[in-house]
Order: C-alpha cells, then sequence, then structure tokens
C-alpha cells in the first residue's frame, strides 16, 4: 500500500521535554511538509523540504526542528522552547511539479504537553 | 495576512449542490487554487485544483472568475458523507496557504 504514515496517533508529554513525530512516505515524493492544527483553524506551516538534506521554515517554526536524511521520512522534534506545543500535527508529502503539488496528508499526530 | 477567505459554515440540504465559495483577491498569475475537506481530526483529503479555467472531476467541479479573485467549489449533489470542513488554498509552488474553512453540514 503506498502512503504517508504518522506515528504515533497520540502522544503525551510532559513539560521541558522534547518530543520527535514520525512521518514516513512511500510515494516517492521529493517534498515533504509539516503542519500544526490548533482547534477551529487551518493549517498552519512548520517546515517543508524539497530535497534531501534541504529544508526551508514555514510561518511558524520557533520552537521546532526537522531533518530530512532520507527521501522517505521527514522527523519533526517539538523542543522545549515552543511555549504552546499542545495541538494536531499533520505531514504531508507531494511531487514538486508546479500545477501537479496535490499533496498527500498523513493520518495526524495529536500532541498533548502535560 | 490570509490569502482566502471562506464563510465559517454553510447548511445544504441532501441531495441538493453545495455551492463553496472563496475569495483570493491577492492571488499571483501562476498560483494554483486548491480545495481540501477535511473530517474531524483526519488529514485533510484532495478534491480539485484549478489555475484559471474551470475544472471537474468525479468529486467536484471548480468555477474560477475570470479575474481570478475568486472561485467556487461545487458538490452537485451533496450526501451526509460530505459533512466536513472544506478548505480553499492558494499554492505558490513553494507552499499551500490554508485558510480557516468552510464547515459544510449536509442536512438530511
Amino acid at each position: 500500500d503506498g502512503g504517508i504514515t504518522q506515528s504515533p496517533k497520540y502522544l503525551f508529554r510532559k513539560e521541558g521535554q522534547n518530543v520527535t513525530l514520525s512521518c514516513e512516505q512511500n510515494l516517492n515524493h521529493d517534498a515533504m511538509y509539516w503542519y500544526r492544527q490548533d482547534p477551529g483553524q487551518g493549517l498552519r506551516l512548520i517546515y517543508y523540504s524539497q530535497i534531501v538534506n534541504d529544508f526551508q521554515k514555514g510561518d511558524i517554526a520557533e520552537g521546532y526542528s526537522v531533518s530530512r536524511e532520507k527521501k522517505e521520512s521527514f522527523p519533526l522534534t517539538v523542543t522545549s522552547a515552543q511555549k504552546n506545543p499542545t495541538a494536531f500535527y499533520l505531514c504531508a508529502s507531494s511531487y514538486r511539479d508546479l500545477g501537479r503539488n496535490e499533496q498527500f496528508f498523513g493520518p495526524g499526530t495529536r500532541l498533548t504537553v502535560l | 495576512d490570509a490569502k482566502t477567505t471562506q464563510p465559517p459554515s454553510m447548511d445544504c440540504a441532501e441531495g441538493r449542490a453545495a455551492n463553496l465559495p472563496c475569495n483570493h483577491s491577492t492571488i499571483s498569475g501562476n498560483e494554483y487554487v486548491y480545495w481540501y475537506r477535511q473530517i474531524h481530526s483526519q488529514g485533510p483529503q484532495y478534491i480539485i485544483h484549478g489555475l484559471k479555467n474551470n475544472e471537474t472531476n468525479e468529486m467536484a467541479s471548480l468555477i474560477i472568475t475570470e479575474d481570478r479573485k475568486s472561485s467556487t467549489l461545487i458538490l452537485p449533489h451533496a450526501t451526509l458523507r460530505d459533512t466536513a470542513v472544506y478548505y480553499c488554498i492558494v499554492d505558490t509552488g513553494n507552499q499551500f496557504y490554508f485558510g480557516t474553512g468552510t464547515s459544510l453540514t449536509v442536512i438530511p
């Protein structure tokens, strides 16, 4: 089955701890993205990567870090510097052709910081 | 600044057409309009996209005005399973800009 997976679905952490969210895709997509969604709001871009070993900050990158060592994987670390980390996190991937940028989304990880 | 503006909520009778509007008055000439929908606590699902011509697929139709400042997503025969939040998105080529979406409720 081709697709994009995120794990875990629910994650609980204590305040002050770093936590890493997993995102894997087997769609052979070059680009991958991380979004944050808060209740009643749209998605906001945290980081994106258009090619292995390269990534760019999105609109709300502060307090987050990423790596892109493999084409299939784009893990997101929520650091203790992120002031309000409790949210729903979505990963996506896509080709990089203009007009063919349809993003495929994973099922999301709901992070709760206690 | 939001790149898209949508009404927060709409209702539609089952079996009727649902017309969801979106304003994107600052869109640039090479930026695409995408529509996705999201059922609660799931990942958004692609519906349709377009640049300046009207588009149709098995799920919906997309009507883009000639000046490209607004568009309308049409679900021709809404069913209860179409109840979701619908997002109108501007694609700059590097990233998607999501609005706050329209919560569509299909009423039996």
